[in-house]
């Protein structure tokens, strides 16, 4: 079963206009969340994280937003520009049993239309 | 400063064969994790190395080995390959502690599995 969940593979924005990426997750015991984007041929680059204990994060352009109440956090991306096009992945991490490794959803492709 | 380094690029084996993939983790890190990526997923953890032991290992078999060395390093050995091995294989270090470090991620090996 997907602990981590990325229900859009693709998402197309305008450049200059909002990007929203979301991601769901169904375990309890994550207590960490990160997004990493990943161009082709590269590895994932870590972009932004946030813990349980906070409901918002930025850093630049970059937002992240977690509620915790309907286990769902999102990725906003204010303005989107040509060169944040690339896969974005979820990931999440918690405590007890399994806190060590990231769990990751499958990503979601977006394409910055110039 | 380097961030973490993997090698080799790109690996072509054929079935039943064994293979050894090295990474080295960014400077200050000493705890390492290996993940596989195959096409059109998110990362799956592997096992993750620190203090030259598997500290925490993901759902694969025991085909699936690694070694961390002294100086950090790490290798992942894949023995009696099999055509499902096919995958992008990625290395992220970070540092030890608790779970919220976050884990940084090099290039990738991409193995070819024939």
């Amino acid at each position: 079963d997907q602990q981590v969940k990325q229900n859009s593979p693709s998402l197309s924005v305008q450049e200059g206009r909002i990007s929203i990426l979301n991601c769901d997750y169904t375990n309890s015991m994550f207590d960490y969340f990160l997004w990493y984007k990943k161009y082709p041929a590269e590895g994932p680059t870590f972009l932004i994280s946030i813990s349980s204990i906070k409901d918002k994060n930025e850093d630049g352009r970059f937002t992240v937003f977690l509620n915790k109440s309907a286990k769902h956090l999102s990725l906003h991306i204010v303005p989107s520009q040509p060169g944040d096009s690339a896969v974005y992945f979820c990931a999440a991490s918690g405590t007890g049993a399994g806190s060590y490794q990231l769990t990751f959803g499958k990503g979601t492709k977006l394409s910055v239309i110039p | 400063d380097a961030g973490v380094t993997q090698s080799p690029t790109h690996l072509i084996k054929t079935r039943g064969q064994q293979v050894t993939l090295r990474c080295s983790p960014k400077s200050g890190h000493d705890t390492v994790s290996w993940y596989q990526q195959a096409l059109g997923q998110g990362p799956q953890f592997i096992f993750q190395y620190y203090e030259e032991e598997e500290r925490q290992r993901g759902n694969f078999p025991d085909r699936f080995s690694g070694h961390q060395f002294p100086n950090y390093s790490s290798e992942l050995n894949v023995n009696a390959l099999l055509l499902g091995d096919s995958a992008l294989y990625l290395c992220a270090s970070s540092t030890s502690g608790p779970s919220t470090d976050t884990q940084y991620f090099g290039p990738g090996t991409r193995l070819t599995v024939l």
